[in-house]
């Protein structure tokens, strides 16, 4: 079975400064997907980014991009200019490539909070 | 195009009653997953339906069940309610299983158990 674990029960960043986010996991299978999402106190998860392993280049979106080091298995989010909006939990998850299924398995998260 | 809603948003019961909780999926989208999450336990996977079929289930007792309708809808029951199952309840839906498909996830039901 696979697992995910995020180090950092809590990570603090000011506007406009940059925050690493870690994930490790856990997988004996060599195609997967990982992801980053975020749940806001509204509850809602938000897809944030994601990662096909069997690519090499690491995933970006705006100001969200990844550290994909798959030999290491490790998946760490990086948040550049980080706003008051990004304060949410932020959650990695892992899914198998050619199971068939949707199934997310989730770390455990990490609460992001944004200082003015 | 509306999202994937779930209701009720919040739920208070007791012990030992039962509970059924919905999900609409975003319209299109075949396959809906259910997710438990906890402050101690975190996000744990309760099943996945896709065309009125469950295909997959998590490490849940038998008193958690499921079911997907012809419209993609779904239920999920909770029986013989026990403290330990107040949790955030989370629905997401995706256009098909697996691959790439990313998952939307609802508001979540709050279910508190008394």
């Amino acid at each position: 079975a696979q697992t995910v674990t995020q180090s950092q029960p809590e990570m603090s960043v000011q506007e406009a400064e940059t925050v690493t986010l870690s994930c490790t996991y856990d997988t004996s299978e060599s195609d997967y997907y990982l992801f980053w999402y975020k749940q806001p106190p509204s509850r809602q998860m938000i897809l944030v980014i994601r990662q096909e392993a069997y690519k090499q280049q690491n995933a970006t979106e705006n100001r969200f991009s990844v550290n994909f080091q798959k030999a290491a298995k490790s998946f760490s989010l990086k948040i550049s200019d980080s706003q008051l909006g990004d304060a949410a939990m932020y959650f990695c998850a892992y899914r198998s490539f050619g199971s068939g299924y949707s199934t997310l398995t989730f770390g455990k998260g990490t609460m992001l909070l944004v200082s003015p | 195009k509306a999202g994937v809603t779930q209701t009720p948003r919040y739920l208070i019961k007791t012990r030992g009653q039962q509970v059924t909780l919905s999900c609409s999926p975003i319209s299109g989208h075949r396959s809906v997953s259910w997710y438990q999450q906890t402050p101690g336990q975190g996000l744990q996977f309760l099943f996945e339906y896709f065309s009125e079929t469950q295909r997959n289930k998590g490490n849940f007792p038998g008193r958690f069940s499921g079911r997907q309708f012809s419209n993609s809808r779904s239920e999920m029951n909770v029986s013989t309610l026990e403290l330990g199952d107040s949790a955030l309840y989370l629905c997401a839906s995706s256009p098909s299983t697996g691959g790439d498909q990313p998952q939307h996830f609802g508001d979540g039901t709050r279910l508190s158990i008394l």
